[in-house]
C-alpha cells in the first residue's frame, strides 16, 4: 500500500512553461485534493474532487486545471507557468464517508518558476 | 475566505520542556485537526477533535476543541529531538456539507535544543 504518491518531486520551469503534477492514490478513496504551501502560509485548497468525473474550485484555483477520469488519478495542470506559482505541492486523499474523516497527503512536489 | 491565526509562529525549546500552541479563528469550525510536518513531507494526521470542549491525547501530546468552537490548543508534554518539524492546526467548517475542504493555519516552527 503506497497510499499517495506524487511525481515529480522537483521541478523547474521558465515563465509560460505547461506541465502537469501527477498524483495517484491506492486506497480507493473517494476524494482527492490539491494544496499548494507558500513559505509562512499554510496550506491553500486550489481544486478538489468528490469522484471520478467530479470537480470542484478550492481557494486558490486561478492558474490550474484539474480532471478526474479515475477514482485512483487526480492530476494538477498548469497551463502558462507564473512565478507566482513557485510553491510546493501536496495531493491529499480521504474517504469522504462520515464527519469527518482523514486526509492522507502526499510527499510534495517542489515546483519554482524562472 | 476564512482565516486560522497560529501562534506561536516558531519556538526555540530545550529537550524536555512542555510546549503549548494554538489556533484561533473569527468564525466557527466544526471540527478541529492538529497535523505535523517533517522536512521534505506532507502533513500528518496527529490528533483529530470533534466537540467543542473535548480534550483527547495521543502519547505525549494533548490537544483541546475549544468551547466556543472558534479556537484550539495543543500541548505536547516533554519534547524530545524527533518532536522538530511543523505544526498545523486545521479546521473544518459548521457549514453544511463542506466535502472536507480544511482551512489551514499558517503552522508553527517548533526546534528542540537537545
Amino acid at each position: 500500500n503506497a497510499g499517495v504518491t506524487q511525481t515529480p518531486k522537483f521541478r523547474i520551469l521558465k515563465i509560460g512553461q505547461s506541465m502537469t503534477l501527477q498524483c495517484t492514490q491506492d486506497m480507493n478513496h473517494n476524494y482527492m485534493y490539491w494544496y499548494r504551501q507558500d513559505p509562512g502560509m499554510g496550506l491553500k485548497l486550489i481544486y478538489y474532487s468528490v469522484g471520478a468525473g467530479i470537480t470542484d474550485k478550492g481557494e486558490v484555483p486561478n492558474g490550474y486545471n484539474v480532471s478526474r477520469s479515475t477514482t485512483e488519478d487526480f492530476p494538477l495542470r498548469l497551463e502558462l507557468a507564473a512565478p507566482s506559482q513557485t510553491s510546493v505541492y501536496f495531493c491529499a486523499s480521504s474517504y469522504g464517508t462520515g464527519i469527518p474523516d482523514t486526509q492522507y497527503f502526499g510527499p510534495g512536489t517542489r515546483l519554482t518558476v524562472l | 475566505g476564512q482565516q486560522l491565526n497560529q501562534s506561536p509562529q516558531s519556538m526555540f525549546i530545550q529537550e524536555g520542556e512542555d510546549v503549548s500552541m494554538n489556533c484561533t479563528s473569527s468564525s466557527i469550525f466544526n471540527t478541529w485537526l492538529w497535523y505535523k510536518q517533517d522536512p521534505g513531507e506532507g502533513p500528518v494526521l496527529l490528533i483529530a477533535l470533534y466537540k467543542a470542549g473535548e480534550l483527547t491525547s495521543n502519547g505525549r501530546l494533548t490537544a483541546q476543541f475549544g468551547i466556543t468552537r472558534k479556537d484550539s490548543f495543543l500541548n505536547i508534554s516533554a519534547s524530545i529531538p524527533s518532536d522538530v518539524g511543523i505544526y498545523f492546526c486545521a479546521g473544518l467548517p459548521f457549514l453544511g456539507t463542506s466535502y472536507g475542504k480544511l482551512t489551514f493555519g499558517q503552522g508553527t516552527i517548533l526546534t528542540v535544543h537537545p
